[in-house]
């Protein structure tokens, strides 16, 4: 089976900006996770989708949105980019839903730089 | 509210020598308990987990982990550390009993020195 993939793998933007990530789940996964990764913060939760639905929020605001389609899919979308922005973003998908006895298979991240 | 800990920011251990890697959590329900590991310019890499059954865990690489529940922790541990093993290691905990996100802790950095 192919891994999860994200696209693109690096990406840089200027302040004020928007961007969408995607993120392609290992096959028959229904559950799509976001994680902001920095430094200082280590691995902060953004959002996770499980067959379309919007299953559970971290504490980010409203800028960050994601979605999920039909196929398992996900996009998330960041709007009026801030320098604090700056990070890896992982996308994780599982089988059902995170945590919940099934471990998670990472894709290799989004490296996007705010200038 | 859920939520984990990684007292240590980085561990250095000589290479054979055995290492360990502290994780405590805080649940209301059954805790589900993981650890990933990350390469440099890698996602995370999934090493074991724990749902029930033995508080003695095997996984990938030779790792282990023991779930203690009066200490609330989920140490990993390996007998015999190899510079291979040099990377991020994060635990993560989930409420069994409640529909709520996994959490992940700050990730603790393991060197191992030849």
């Amino acid at each position: 089976k192919a891994g999860v993939t994200q696209t693109p793998r690096y990406l840089i933007k200027t302040r004020g900006q928007q961007v969408t990530l995607s993120c392609s789940p290992i096959s028959g996964h229904r559950s799509v996770s976001w994680y902001q990764q920095t430094p200082g913060q280590g691995l902060q939760f953004l959002f996770e989708y499980f067959s379309e639905t919007q299953r559970n929020k971290g504490n980010f605001p409203g800028r960050f949105s994601g979605r999920q389609f039909s196929n398992s899919r996900s996009e998330m979308n960041v709007s009026t980019l801030e320098l604090g922005d700056s990070a890896l973003y992982l996308c994780a998908s599982s089988p059902g839903l995170a945590g919940a006895y099934n471990e998670q298979f990472f894709g290799p991240g989004t490296r996007l730089t705010v200038l | 509210a859920q939520s984990v800990a990684q007292p240590e920011d980085q561990v250095n251990v000589a290479e054979g020598n055995p290492l360990t890697v502290k994780c405590t959590y805080s649940v209301s329900g059954n805790p589900y308990l993981f650890w990933y590991v990350q390469y440099p310019n890698r996602g995370l890499q999934f090493l074991l987990k724990y749902i029930t059954g033995d508080n003695l865990v095997k996984g990938s690489y030779g790792f282990e982990a023991e779930f203690n529940k009066s200490q609330t922790s989920f140490h990993l541990k390996k007998p015999s550390a190899l510079v291979s093993d040099s990377a991020l290691y994060f635990c993560a905990v989930r409420d069994g009993n409640r529909d709520d996100k996994i959490i992940f802790g700050k990730g603790t950095r393991l060197h191992i020195l030849p």
